[in-house]
C-alpha cells in the first residue's frame, strides 16, 4: 500500500504565477488536510477536505490560496499570484473514514517544497 | 485557541542515553495527543497516539504519557541511538476540531555516537 504521494516535490516560481500541489492521498482514504510549514516554524493547518467537500477552511489564507478534492484524482493547493511569503513546505495528509468513532492517525506525505523567487 | 509549546527546542545527548521531550498545551479539552517524527526534507512519520482517555502508550523504545490536568505529554525515548536524531513534533487536536492538528515546533534531537 503505497503512503500518501505528493508532487511535484520541489517547485520554483516567479513572484505572480500560479503553483498548483497535488497529493494522492493512501488507498483507502477518504480524507485530506493540507498543512503549511513556513522556515523555521512549526507547522500549520490549513484545510481538511472529503471528496468534493471542505469541511474546514479555517486555515486557509482569504486569498490567493484554494483547495479542492474531487471525485476523481489527487487534491489540488492552488496558490494564485504567489509571493515570496509563500515560499515554504506544503504537506499533504490522509486518514481514513473513521468507524470507531476515535480519531484516526493522519499520515504525511513528504511535502513539496515551493521556492518563490 | 490551541497553542502547543515544546521544550527544549534543540536536545544533543550520547548514544544510550534515556531522554525526555516535552509538551505543553494550553487548552486541555484535547482529543488526543500525538507524537510525530520528521527527518531532515522529509515527511512526518506518526509515533504515537494516546486517545483523551488514557494516560499513556508505548512503542519500542519509546513511550509516552499524558496528564490533561496539567496540559503537559512527555515523550520518553530509552537507549537512545544515532538513528533516533530527527525533529521531534507533538500535536494536540481540540476536541471538536479533532481533525485539525495543532503542532508545537518540536525539538530537534541529536544522537551522538
Amino acid at each position: 500500500n503505497a503512503g500518501v504521494m505528493q508532487n511535484p516535490r520541489h517547485l520554483v516560481r516567479r513572484r505572480g504565477q500560479e503553483a498548483r500541489l497535488r497529493c494522492s492521498p493512501m488507498k483507502g482514504h477518504s480524507h485530506v488536510y493540507w498543512y503549511r510549514q513556513l522556515p523555521e516554524e512549526g507547522l500549520k493547518f490549513m484545510v481538511y477536505l472529503q471528496k468534493e467537500n471542505i469541511i474546514d477552511e479555517s486555515g486557509m489564507p482569504k486569498e490567493r490560496f484554494s483547495a479542492e478534492f474531487p471525485k476523481e484524482g489527487p487534491s489540488i493547493l492552488r496558490i494564485q499570484q504567489v509571493v515570496r511569503g509563500d515560499s515554504a513546505a506544503y504537506f499533504c495528509a490522509s486518514s481514513p473514514l473513521s468507524t470507531s468513532g476515535s480519531s484516526e492517525t493522519q499520515y504525511f506525505g513528504p511535502g513539496t517544497r515551493l521556492l518563490v523567487l | 485557541k490551541q497553542e502547543v509549546t515544546q521544550i527544549p527546542a534543540a536536545l544533543s545527548v550520547p548514544e544510550g542515553e534515556n531522554l525526555v521531550l516535552n509538551c505543553s498545551f494550553t487548552d486541555s479539552a484535547i482529543y488526543n495527543l500525538q507524537w510525530f517524527r520528521q527527518d531532515p526534507g522529509k515527511g512526518l512519520t506518526s509515533l504515537l497516539l494516546i486517545q483523551s482517555s488514557q494516560r499513556e502508550q508505548t512503542s519500542g523504545r519509546l513511550n509516552a504519557s499524558l496528564d490533561k490536568s496539567s496540559g503537559r505529554s512527555t515523550l520518553y525515548i530509552a537507549a537512545s541511538q544515532p538513528g533516533d536524531s530527527a525533529t521531534y513534533l507533538c500535536a494536540a487536536p481540540l476536541s471538536g476540531s479533532a481533525r485539525q492538528l495543532t503542532f508545537g515546533s518540536g525539538t530537534q534531537l541529536t544522537v551522538l555516537p
